[in-house]
């Protein structure tokens, strides 16, 4: 079975200041990594996996998430946060058996001006 | 392209009353999962299905919970009696099912259920 951590329930930060939000996983098996978005009053949507290849993998508005097999990580950071980023954010990992996911606790942005 | 569709939004119950919660999913979406957020934590799979056949419901409190994806398409999930602690976020969602453990999966808005 597979478990994910999410190390923060909640970060405040400023606008424009770098954010990150920490990622563990636990498995015996590979593994594919997400990064789920929920922003208020809203579905959960996709911001960015890893599947194979370049560890580094990156979304459109700015977010990149790097996977660190040795570590179990799989980080997510913005280096310049905006009010709009201002949401629920969720880690999860699927594996090649099937495309069930297996979701962390979710870590809470508040962006502040 | 129409996403995720879910209703009811919202509802409030009574304890041991029964509920039911429809989805329909993306056009031509072959799986579709119903998930249950509880209130701070992430969501937790209750069943899923692949077209209209269950891969996995190991998750599902079938003493209380089912739920039926006829033809492949729509689906409804129902609780029958509630308890206190169904209180939760119920999220359906859906993908192609065919690419395995590696697909984007598509959510819809949730319906948020209250049990008094």
């Amino acid at each position: 079975a597979q478990s994910v951590t999410q190390l923060d329930s909640q970060v405040p930060v400023f606008e424009e200041a770098p954010v990150e939000l920490r990622c563990n996983y636990s498995s015996s098996v590979s593994v594919y990594l997400f990064w789920y978005v929920q922003y208020p009053n809203q579905g959960l949507q996709l911001l960015l996996k890893y599947l194979s290849g370049s560890t580094l993998v990156e979304s459109i508005n700015g977010f990149e998430a790097e996977f660190n097999k040795s570590q179990t990580s799989f980080h997510l950071r913005k280096p310049s946060v905006h009010i709009s980023d201002t949401a629920e954010y969720f880690c999860a990992v699927s594996t090649a058996a099937g495309n069930k996911l297996t979701f962390g606790g979710g870590t809470r942005v508040l962006v502040k001006p | 392209e129409a996403g995720v569709a879910q209703s009811p939004r919202y509802k409030i119950i009574e304890k041991r009353q029964s509920v039911a919660f429809w989805c329909n999913p993306i056009s031509g979406h072959a799986t579709l999962y119903w998930y249950q957020q509880i209130l701070g934590q992430g969501p937790k799979l209750l069943i899923q299905f692949q077209n209209n056949g269950v891969v996995d419901d190991s998750q599902l409190p079938k003493d209380r919970f089912s739920a039926e994806r006829l033809k492949g398409v729509d689906s409804t999930l129902k609780i029958q009696p509630a308890k206190l602690e169904d209180s939760a976020v119920y999220l359906c969602a859906s993908s192609t099912g065919t690419s395995g453990g590696q697909e984007t999966q598509y959510f819809g808005p949730g319906t948020r259920l209250l049990v008094l």
